[in-house]
């Protein structure tokens, strides 16, 4: 089945650091790739979004590509700020069935220290 | 500022309460989601509306009532809840409805509802 593994954190950074969230993926012909970012106290927010292979997502400084040779949709930011603070989740969902659901990794706690 | 808006923010109930959790989104969107969120983990689906008709309940105990007054409108009634339905309850939203659903869900912040 169709499933998402991520790294799990938490990752604690200093403010201004390079940042990799990795992300790997099990699907079945060509999901859409999705990373969606919950700031505390609030709903999930979709952060960026690929849905074919060598695609770039980008939003807020925040970049992944979507790597089907390698299966992976990791997370890069080049200089992380305190307001970065979140659990970033990866998600994916298969084309094939539109009544196939969005997929969820597990979440990865992000702290950024000032 | 969220375009999904959910009420109340944080409910205590007992398990022998009945109450409402609501969702309202103005967006124009065709589907409508209820999520469960427990601590430290990711959202997991309920239930999906699209096109006001229920088309997904992700066999969800009975207790968990679901109802999409219109379009815009989403309640999820409760009734003789346990302790372990504590959780976060999150509204989502999406453009369209599930035959053409790209997986782009527009969350509201949710409700932290409490069961003693």
């Amino acid at each position: 089945g169709n499933s998402v593994t991520q790294m799990e954190g938490p990752v604690t950074l200093s403010e201004e650091a390079f940042l990799t969230i990795n992300c790997t993926y099990t699907a079945t012909g060509y999901p859409s790739l999705f990373w969606y970012v919950q700031y505390p106290g609030e709903g999930l927010q979709l952060l960026l979004k690929a849905t074919k292979a060598d695609d770039k997502g980008s939003n807020k400084g925040f970049e992944a590509t979507y790597r089907k040779e390698t299966t992976s949709f990791h997370l890069e930011k080049g200089s992380v700020q305190v307001s970065d603070s979140a659990v970033y989740f990866c998600a994916l969902m298969a084309p094939q069935n539109r009544d196939d659901k969005i997929i969820f990794g597990k979440g990865t706690r992000l702290h950024i220290l000032p | 500022d969220t375009e999904v808006t959910q009420t109340p923010k944080h409910l205590v109930m007992g398990m022998t309460n009945k109450k409402s959790l609501k969702c309202e989104q103005h967006m124009g969107h065709r589907a409508m989601y209820w999520y469960k969120q427990k601590a430290k983990k990711p959202p997991e689906l309920m239930f999906v509306y699209s096109y006001e008709k229920l088309s997904i309940n992700e066999s969800v105990p009975s207790r968990f009532s679901p109802e999409c007054p219109n379009s815009s409108l989403l309640n999820l009634h409760l009734h003789a809840l346990q302790p372990e339905d504590s959780a976060l309850y999150l509204c989502a939203s999406s453009q369209e409805g599930l035959a053409g659903y790209t997986g782009e869900l527009f969350f509201g912040e949710g409700s932290r509802l409490t069961v003693l």
